[in-house]
């Protein structure tokens, strides 16, 4: 089957502009995760959904980054006015599991650059 | 603060060879130590992972280690390969906490 998929796979946008990136996770999967991954630097946790209730969301590094995952499904993570250090790549995992520990599969990621 | 250290930074090995990268965490409330293994251009997919119940896990020609009492971990790949060559995390995660990552080996396996 499908895998997680996130679009879209690359955005530059100008500072101060909001953008949207969505992530539609695998089939069934219950929880959806959202990371912010440096360039060499390990993934760094967001915030993640169990279904469409938001469990966590104290990765989320200010006010201008807030997500959503209204149907329990599709997921959006939008950053507002956006500055050059929110530079990096976003990636959305989803997971069969509604334990945070449950095993994430990960997307391709949106690489974000922010000019 | 970072929760889970990682090292080396990178790593170059002989085909054929023993590939070791370590890992050390502070939590004691963490019991789920996976791997991921993420190759140029696609997300960290999932290796292996062990629990603190026992000390070693093998899957075929990839090991985890495991010290409770230094809080430490280890990945061993045995006869490493050319298509190993990937950046590997190793992360940590208690019951009610996602995964934390670490910085991230980058492994290359020479002919």
């Amino acid at each position: 089957g499908a895998g997680v998929s996130q679009s879209p796979r690359y955005k530059v946008t100008k500072r101060g502009q909001d953008v949207a990136l969505r992530c539609d996770p695998i089939s069934g999967h219950v929880s959806l995760y959202w990371y912010r991954q440096a360039l060499g630097q390990g993934p760094e946790f967001l915030t993640y959904f169990n279904y469409e209730a938001q469990q966590d969301k104290s990765g989320l590094p200010n006010d201008r980054f807030s997500a959503e995952r209204p149907e329990g499904s599709i997921s959006t993570l939008t950053i507002q006015r956006t500055e050059q250090r929110d530079s990096a790549m976003y990636r959305c995992a989803s997971s069969p599991s509604s334990r945070p520990q449950g095993v994430p599969y990960f997307g391709p990621g949106t690489r974000l650059t922010v000019l | 603060q970072q929760q889970v250290k990682q090292s080396p930074q990178s790593l170059i090995v002989q085909k054929g060879g023993i590939s070791i990268i370590n890992c050390a965490y502070e939590n004691t409330a963490f019991d789920y130590f996976p791997w991921y293994q993420q190759f140029p251009g696609k997300g960290p997919a999932l290796l292996i992972a062990i629990r603190p119940d026992v000390s070693e896990k093998k899957e075929g020609r990839f090991t985890i280690s495991f010290n409770k009492s230094a809080k430490q971990f280890s990945l061993h790949i045995m006869d490493s390969q050319p298509g190993d060559s990937a950046t590997y995390f190793c992360a940590a995660s208690s019951g009610n906490t996602p995964l934390v990552f670490g910085k991230g080996t980058r492994l290359s396996v020479i002919a």
